[in-house]
């Protein structure tokens, strides 16, 4: 089935150790989404990729980056985890076709971060 | 930015029972979306609507966007306890897809 895939679905990292989250999908959607959700909370926007075109919200802290190698891979790098980087991080995709239909965001299963 | 109010923020309902939320905006949607999530998942997309006045079932989920695209209800009948989890509706005025969260409507359901 095609489907949104993250790992690991349990990430623990400490204070300050670089660590790296994972998604792939199998949709051949062009645009790649990263959420941060903390408990409680709606899924908040990261950034995104349409293609190989970044695109970084303006309040997204410096210490998050990401990198989009090919159409189905996208990671997410943490530099520096501080303790309120602790939350579930979700991918999603879409399909955007200039002047075409919308197309919905499809969520992958969320990584949960651990930061110790 | 465009906010969303999304409410109730959370129901106790009975098995069988029908349940009822709703999301307001100040702004103009073209897009009204509506997620499901469950613990330690993510979020499953239930309903997608396209245009002002548009009403859409699947199974014993119906949901409308509103008239004047700033507004949509989500309506669940004869809950049962898988029905259980986190729903939030999510607008979208990008033609690239941002969307906007609602804080989400927490139900649990009671044999």
């Amino acid at each position: 089935d095609a489907m949104v895939i993250q790992n690991p679905r349990y990430q623990v990292t400490q204070f300050g150790k670089p660590v790296t989250l994972s998604c792939s999908q199998t949709l051949n959607h062009n645009v790649m989404y990263w959420y941060q959700q903390k408990s409680s909370q709606a899924p908040k926007l990261l950034f995104h990729y349409y293609d190989k075109d970044f695109n970084n919200e303006a309040d997204t802290p410096d210490n998050f980056q990401s990198r989009r190698p090919n159409t189905s891979f996208c990671f997410l790098d943490i530099r520096s985890p501080g303790l309120g980087d602790a939350a579930m991080y979700l991918c999603a995709t879409s399909r955007y076709q200039s002047g075409g239909p919308l197309n919905e965001q499809f969520f992958g299963p969320g990584t949960r971060l651990t930061v110790l | 930015g465009q906010q969303l109010n999304q409410s109730p923020q959370s129901m106790f309902i009975q098995e069988g029972e029908d349940v009822s939320m709703n999301c307001t905006s100040s702004s103009i949607f073209n897009t009204w979306l509506w997620y499901k999530q469950e613990p330690g998942e993510g979020p499953v997309l239930l309903i997608a609507l396209y245009k002002a006045g548009e009403l859409t079932s699947n199974g014993r989920l119906t949901a409308q966007f509103g008239i004047t695209r700033k507004d949509s209800f989500l309506n669940i009948s004869a809950s049962i306890p898988s029905d259980v989890g986190i729903y939030f509706c999510a607008g979208r005025t990008d033609s690239w897809g941002k969307l906007q969260f609602g804080a989400g409507t927490q139900v649990v359901v009671t044999p």
